[in-house]
């Protein structure tokens, strides 16, 4: 199967921290990268779409100047928390695709990065 | 209505036995679907991808009803470690490229 590498798998910071997140795609050319973030005992939730090249088009709620999004190439997307503060602390997940197009394929998702923010 | 649901479970089942869960989706255009695996603290994990009537592998199997609109995950003799959370995933038909998750269903096996 596809493999998707994310880094790193934690990270223990103090609050105001920058905290950046790695999103690589091993064995195929990742058009469209997705970022999640996922709290206890909840499902996940689509922070922001990122496409090779262009500008991240991010979820009603997210602050696209606290998390910023990087896809400057078709194997990498890169998450940063500026300024971290505790509430940031959760567990984010990237995943790759080939992009949109029928049939559809499914997403892979990369091994997430556990946040803690004291 | 929402997109996609799923019983939250859990569903308790011992080793050995063959358990299923369904996913309803309300819009019938919808043609590709997901199951993944989620354990705790862990990504998610495809288990198989369906765009016709079904999909098998080895012990799994799903199954596409279009006209009732949901899709069937069968386990059949069931192992400790398919103890999990299983979440159904569609694409977005919104215009939007995203996906839509089920909430997922807990599947624990019991000894």
């Amino acid at each position: 199967g596809a493999v998707v590498s994310q880094h790193p798998s934690r990270v223990i910071c103090k609050s105001g921290t920058s905290v950046k997140i790695e999103c690589r795609s091993l064995d195929f050319q990742a058009t469209t990268m997705f970022w999640y973030r996922q709290f206890p005992k909840q499902s996940l939730m689509l922070m922001a779409t990122s496409n090779e090249g262009s500008k991240a088009t991010y979820e009603q709620g997210v602050e696209k100047d606290k998390f910023l999004i990087n896809h400057a190439s078709l194997t990498l997307s890169t998450l940063t928390v500026t300024s971290a503060h505790p509430e940031d602390s959760s567990f984010y997940i990237c995943s790759a695709t080939r992009g949109p197009g029928q049939p559809y394929q499914p997403q892979h998702f990369g091994d997430g990065t556990r946040l803690s923010i004291l | 209505r929402k997109e996609v649901e799923q019983d939250p479970g859990p569903f308790n089942v011992p080793e050995g036995a063959t358990v299923a869960f369904n996913c309803t989706y309300s819009n019938s255009a919808s043609q590709s679907f997901f199951w993944y695996r989620q354990d705790c603290r862990k990504e998610p994990k495809l288990l198989m991808s369906v765009y016709s009537s079904g999909n098998e592998d080895g012990r799994f199997t799903a199954q596409l009803n279009r006209a009732s609109q949901y899709i069937s995950l069968l386990i059949r003799d069931s192992k400790l470690s398919d103890s999990a959370t299983y979440l159904c995933v569609t694409p977005s038909l919104s215009g939007t490229y995203k996906y839509i998750f089920g909430t997922g269903t807990r599947l624990k096996v019991l000894a």
